[in-house]
């Protein structure tokens, strides 16, 4: 069966550090993926999605950035963090088009 | 452009109460429909997809959710709330590209005992 895995599951991390959060897929391949924020009390952004390796594309511009190093990894990574990219970033992964996606179990980032 | 609207970001029912959460689409084609729940500090877990076979769609955990094409609705209900049903819920429709998802806002459901 497939399976996806997302870490850190918390991360403190001071204003103006680096930041690298990992996803990997299990038992599937060439999967959509995808990675969102969800700030407190409100719902998903997109922020980046890949059809395959090293294809990303970008949805909010903003001082993160994303990377598919392999075809089940996907990477979001910042080189100076800011107070606003605060929140919860859930990976996801899907088989196809038009198929649900299904979410890792997120990494709750805080900004100090 | 595909977009989802959730009626009413807090829902409150009493337990063993009709739970009924409100889900309205736009789509310029033939929509995929999915309904997920968040439970604290969790990821999003799929709970029903409608994919344009039965226009009533049964889901895990006693959820159903019936597709009106002339409403334009997608809404989600369960005949009997129970006390681990109080989670976040969010509805999603298939971008035209089918690639990507366009989510509501999310619906908080709160059950009392």
């Amino acid at each position: 069966s497939q399976t996806i895995h997302q870490w850190p599951a918390t991360l403190v991390q001071p204003v103006g550090s680096p930041l690298s959060l990992e996803c990997t897929v299990e038992g599937t391949s060439n999967p959509n993926l995808y990675w969102y924020r969800q700030a407190a009390g409100r719902g998903l952004q997109l922020l980046f999605y890949s059809v395959g390796i090293g294809q990303i594309s970008s949805e909010v511009p903003q001082n993160l950035s994303a990377s598919r190093p392999q075809d089940r990894q996907f990477i979001l990574s910042s080189k100076k963090l800011l107070l606003s990219d605060s929140g919860f970033y859930l990976c996801a992964w899907t088989p196809g088009y038009n198929q649900p996606q299904h979410f890792g179990d997120g990494t709750r980032l805080s900004i100090l | 452009a595909q977009s989802v609207t959730q009626l009413g970001s807090h829902v409150s029912v009493s337990e063993g109460a009709l739970v009924l959460l409100r889900c309205n689409y736009s789509s310029s084609v033939p929509p995929y429909l999915f309904w997920y729940v968040q439970y604290p500090n969790q990821g999003l877990q799929l709970l029903l997809k409608y994919t344009s076979a039965a226009t009533l769609v049964k889901g895990i955990n006693g959820f159903e959710a019936e597709f009106k094409k002339s409403e334009t609705s997608f809404h989600l209900t369960k005949p009997s709330a129970h006390m681990s049903d109080a989670a976040e819920y969010f509805c999603a429709v298939s971008e035209t590209s089918g690639s990507r998802l366009t989510f509501g806002e999310g619906t908080q459901l709160t059950v009392n005992p």
